[in-house]
């Protein structure tokens, strides 16, 4: 069973970066049979999906948060992570990592429980 | 950017009734439509792709339908652990993929 667990701040300073990290568990992501994405909630509002990459580092970015969006993935310990630069309190949200595939569909199967990263002074 | 428009926003149903839901896309994206059921406090759950195709372990109470820029989730007899927000997903263009805004489905 893949489960996929954040981690990081809580609390981020407007106009920092904020960083977090996703850990697979129960699959490998050098496998290479799917991408891994971070889709953000903010407090009572729906799903924005910001962006995902494949083991291999080729990324793919939600154009509205492109200039500030960096994903990067580290096989050797099965992680991927998430910086999000020049945050504002509009970045406030819970952040998830998921699984993404991409065979007979484009969904996301499996998800980390999320973690709500707030943005203030 | 395809804009997704779910409705109504809140659907108040009883428990045994049939709830149905409604996504609608900005533009044409053939079936390639999913559905998510998002609890309090918990990380969305994939229930439909492909517009009508139930993912693993979802219940058949579960179906989808349409395709182009319609779409419709019905669940046939409500349980109790079905109340919660659905939340629709194109993945016919990116980027971005989209999400619609969220249905919440409350007992009535």
């Amino acid at each position: 069973q893949v489960q996929l667990q954040e981690s990081g701040p809580g609390l981020v300073k407007p106009s920092q970066t904020l960083s977090l990290t996703c850990t697979v568990s129960g699959g490998s992501i050098s496998s290479g049979d799917y991408y891994w994405s971070w889709i953000r909630q903010p407090p009572g509002k729906g799903l924005e999906w910001i962006g995902y990459i494949y083991y291999s580092g080729s990324t793919h970015y939600n154009p509205s948060l492109k200039s500030r969006v960096t994903i990067s993935v580290d096989t050797s310990k099965n992680q991927f992570s998430l910086k999000l630069s020049s945050v504002t309190a509009a970045d406030t949200a819970v952040y998830y990592c998921a699984r993404e595939r991409h065979d007979y569909s484009i969904t996301f199967d499996y998800w980390g429980q999320g973690t709500l990263v707030t943005v203030s002074s | 950017e395809i804009v997704m428009t779910q409705s109504p926003a809140t659907l108040s149903v009883s428990p045994g009734e049939r709830a149905t839901l409604s996504c609608r896309a900005s533009q044409s994206i053939s079936s390639n439509l999913a559905w998510y059921q998002q609890k309090p406090g918990q990380a969305p759950r994939l229930l439909i792709y492909g517009a009508s195709t139930r993912a693993t372990g979802i219940p058949a109470r579960f179906s989808g339908s349409g395709s182009g820029t319609e779409f419709t989730l019905t669940i046939s007899s409500l349980q109790s652990e079905d109340f919660a927000v659905y939340y629709c997903q194109q993945y016919n263009n990116w980027p971005p993929w989209t999400f619609g805004q969220g249905a919440k489905v409350e007992i009535k």
